[in-house]
This record gives C-alpha cells, structure tokens and sequence, in this order.
C-alpha cells in the first residue's frame, strides 16, 4: 500500500484481556518497527525487524508483551493480560534496507478499563 | 546509555515569532540526527534529518536545524512560525550506519497563537 497501515485504530480492553495490534507496513520494506507513546512521553521502542534477522526485543517492558512478523510482510504486537499502564498509543513504522527515514502509521489508540 | 533530551516540553510563539527548540544527545559515536513532527491527530512525518556533510540541514516548510557535534546538540529552527506549525516536534537519533531502532526524545509541543 501507499503507507502504513494499522489496525484496530482504536481498541477499548478490559484488564486482563489480551489484545492483538496489527501493521501492514510499506512493501518492499525490510524494517518493521514497534513503539508506543504514552500520554505526555515520548517514542518508547519496543521491538524491531529487519528482514529475516532474528528480531531486537530489547524494548519490550515485560514478557507480556511479544510481536511476531511474517516475512517482510505484516507484524502482529499481542500484549497479554493487559494492565491499565498498557494504555497508550501503539505505533508501527517501516523503512527500506539502507534507509534511515522511518515511515509510520497512524497508531492503534489502546486503552484498557 | 543512548538518550535524547528535549528541554522544552511546550513552547508557546504568536505567529511570525521566531523559533529554536533544544535538542541534545548522548551517543557515543558517529550519529544520523532527525526531527518528526506529528500535527494534530495525524501521524508522525519527517521534518528533517542529517547524515553527513553540511551541519546545517533544511527540511519541508521552512525548517531548519544545526548539528554542533561539539555541543552534542541538534536544534530546530524556524525564522517565522505560523498557526499551521502548532504540532509535537520530536528529536531522534540512530548510530550511523547501524541496523536497529531510532532513539526519540519525550517531545516538544509547540502551540502557535494566530
């Protein structure tokens, strides 16, 4: 496609649920990569792909959290038992190999009651 | 450890005033700097970046920025905001020519008064 795109746009949880958060990035971009900003803070990363390598999870808070990605295609981020401090909203951005310009999505707005 | 720190958490111009939002990095090495900005409920865009070369760097609408190696700095600056400018500015740095993610800092919400 043209951009980015993410899906759910919003998504309303309740504690304890899991939730699933999808991205379709650019095609032909190799690198997928997940933040989440939360209110008043800045870009928090949290995992990253870069074509068939195995993935950076180096962001992710806690191993509730996970993201599994299909080729150089679609990127699933699961959250598990949600909390209320998952509350925030989830970007995705892509870019090509050698390119240093992210691409993002207009995020998925989660907030868990 | 890598961080980005914008001083600035919101800056408050009236249009036609000038503009200069801090930017300072921790890295230890050679760099790629960016500003993104994120305009009422629409998503992140590129504002500008800068690799190598010239430190000073001109990105869309007017948007500059300074990289002062010596400083660890890489300030934005605009001549003469306008209300159109009112959005979030956020700094990010990634190392040159590494794989892996860009590091961005808390932001800096600017807010224009017509």
């Amino acid at each position: 496609g043209a951009g980015v795109s993410q899906s759910p746009s919003n998504k309303v949880t309740e504690k304890g649920k899991d939730v699933e958060l999808r991205c379709d990035p650019i095609s032909g971009h190799t690198a997928l990569y997940w933040y989440r900003q939360r209110l008043g803070q800045g870009l928090e990363f949290l995992i990253y792909f870069q074509g068939n390598s195995a993935p950076d999870k180096s962001g992710l808070p806690s191993d509730r959290f996970s993201a599994e990605r299909t080729g150089e295609s679609v990127s699933t981020l699961t959250i598990q038992r949600t909390q209320q401090e998952d509350s925030a909203v989830y970007l995705c951005a892509s870019s090509r190999e050698g390119s240093y310009g992210y691409t993002f999505g207009s995020g998925t707005r989660l907030t868990v009651v | 450890a890598q961080s980005v720190s914008q001083h600035n958490h919101h800056v408050i111009l009236s249009e036609a005033a000038s503009l200069e939002l801090g930017c300072n990095y921790s890295y230890g090495g050679t760099v790629n700097l960016f500003w993104y900005v994120q305009y009422p409920g629409q998503h992140l865009q590129l504002l500008l970046k800068y690799f190598s070369g010239d430190p000073l760097v001109k990105g869309i609408k007017g948007f500059e920025a300074e990289f002062i190696k010596s400083k660890f700095s890489f300030n934005l600056r605009k001549p003469s905001v306008q209300w159109s400018d009112t959005a979030e500015y956020f700094c990010a740095v990634k190392g040159a020519g590494s794989q892996g993610n860009l590091i961005f800092g808390k932001g800096t919400k600017l807010s224009v008064k017509p």
